[in-house]
């Protein structure tokens, strides 16, 4: 079966760094994904590891540990556009070819002045 | 290029109608899947399907039916809502492949009364 847990809710300070924790136990694993997700949209595509590291793109950063079933999303210098909800994805290897992609329940984060 | 496109965007039914929620994408992507997303319980996979002829049930499929007779179209069937079937419906696509990121329609949001 498949657990994804991650935080309800976190709240950081404009301009400040916030990190967003994720594990994971699944029957297999092909790689982790997050999302973001602003209230009334649809989830957009932020990040990609199926190795373990950190993977770096502009203010936000995700990092990988597959021995440890960990992952996180950092995010760096908080903008209020940033308060949305994250989520966290993770696509099972079943030995055949399938995109499936189980999620977590997301993390609520609220960004104040 | 009008990526994922879903109809219709609101829709409310009562008790024992049927419907179908439409999902169309252009981009020739041999997955298409549908979830659904309730508070506090993420996203949650419904159905999915990895090319034109071939479906699979995800975690949650009682209740929704679903065909893919062309790449292009994967329509979500209700064929009796159940109030326990309001929620938001996103249908999501990608290219096969481990790294593919899905792309997410714009989601419809149903009431069942």
């Amino acid at each position: 079966g498949q657990n994804i847990d991650q935080p309800t809710e976190m709240t950081a300070t404009e301009g400040a760094i916030v990190q967003i924790n994720c594990t994971y136990q699944t029957s297999g694993f092909n790689g982790l994904f997050w999302y973001q997700q602003h209230a009334g949209e649809a989830p957009t595509f932020l990040s990609y590891n199926v190795l373990d590291g950190l993977e770096e793109k502009g203010r936000f950063s995700s990092f990988l540990s597959r021995s440890k079933g960990y992952s996180y999303l950092l995010l760096k210098e908080l903008q209020m556009k940033d308060s949305a909800s994250y989520l966290c994805a993770v696509r099972p290897y079943y030995g055949g070819a399938t995109n499936k992609l189980i999620f977590g329940t997301g993390t609520l984060l609220a960004v104040q002045p | 290029n009008a990526g994922v496109t879903q109809t219709p965007k609101f829709q409310v039914l009562k008790t024992g109608q049927s419907m179908t929620l439409q999902c169309a994408q252009d981009m020739n992507h041999e997955y298409m899947s549908w979830y659904r997303q309730d508070p506090g319980m993420g996203l949650r996979l419904i159905h999915y399907s990895v090319g034109a002829g071939i479906t699979d049930q995800g975690e949650v499929p009682n209740g929704y039916n679903v065909s893919r007779s062309t790449t292009e179209d994967f329509p979500l069937r209700l064929l009796s809502a159940a109030p326990s079937q309001t929620s938001v419906y996103f249908c999501a696509s990608s290219t096969l492949g481990a790294g593919e990121k899905l792309l997410f329609g714009s989601g419809t949001q149903l009431s069942v009364l």
